[in-house]
């Protein structure tokens, strides 16, 4: 299972966000993977062996973690970063974490 | 460029099934497994299962072991999602994603549009 936290996270703009992933058990970096999903749009990949973005990824997107404990954070918050964000394990089933909404 | 070009959206009554395409193009077909996942309305993401296309082998999620179908059509780079049975909690937009790999890494780095499915009486 992962569990995502905060459920809703607010921020003003410029401001940093953090997002947390949690595993229930001890999962492989190289299989976490961070998407963004923006209102009525398909999920778009972020960030993907916990820490490397995705092609056109601004750099205030980073991730970090290993074992069961993995961090997505926004340096500085735009408006176009209003989304819900989810991680995921591609493992033998991929399994999605509940997703943390971020809002200004 | 790579896209994948979903069918448009059903409407479907109480146990009657849904068949969904997801067209692939501009990356070569064979060599990226193709994922399905649902999202309920005001839900997250379900995986529902996955369809090598090479060889037609399929990984099915539990939740869907017995109701889902996955399959490929390689002359027309088409990958379907066939679900049976249907009840109202089937209410969603499916997506159908590409899996890529990076190195040791694992990724669905392209999306289809979605399509929803609505299930009424």
């Amino acid at each position: 299972v992962l569990t995502q936290s905060p459920g809703t996270l607010s921020v003003s703009p410029g401001e940093r966000a953090t997002l947390s992933c949690r595993a229930s058990q001890s999962v492989s970096s190289n299989y976490l993977v961070w998407y963004q999903q923006k209102s009525g749009q398909a999920p778009r990949l972020l960030m993907y062996g916990a820490s490397t973005r995705a092609s056109g990824i601004p750099d205030r997107f980073s991730g970090s973690g290993s074992g069961t404990d993995f961090t997505l954070t926004i340096s500085r918050l735009e408006p176009e970063d209003v989304a819900v964000y989810y991680c995921q394990h591609y493992g033998t089933s991929p399994l999605f974490g509940g997703g943390t909404k971020v809002e200004i | 460029q790579v896209q994948l070009v979903q069918s448009g959206a059903e409407v479907r009554k109480p146990g009657a099934s849904v068949k969904v395409s997801c067209r692939a193009s501009g990356y070569t077909f064979s060599a990226h497994y193709v994922h399905w996942v649902r999202q309920a309305p005001g839900q997250g993401l379900e995986w529902m299962g996955f369809i090598n296309p090479n060889s037609g082998s399929t990984n099915y999620a539990q939740n869907f072991q017995d109701r889902v179908a996955l399959t490929r059509d390689a002359s027309i780079t088409t990958v379907y999602m066939e679900l049976s049975g249907l009840t109202s909690d089937d209410t969603a937009v499916y997506f159908c994603a590409r899996i890529n790999r990076v190195g040791p890494a694992a990724m669905l780095d392209f999306w289809g549009q979605g399509t929803l499915v609505t299930v009424s009486s």
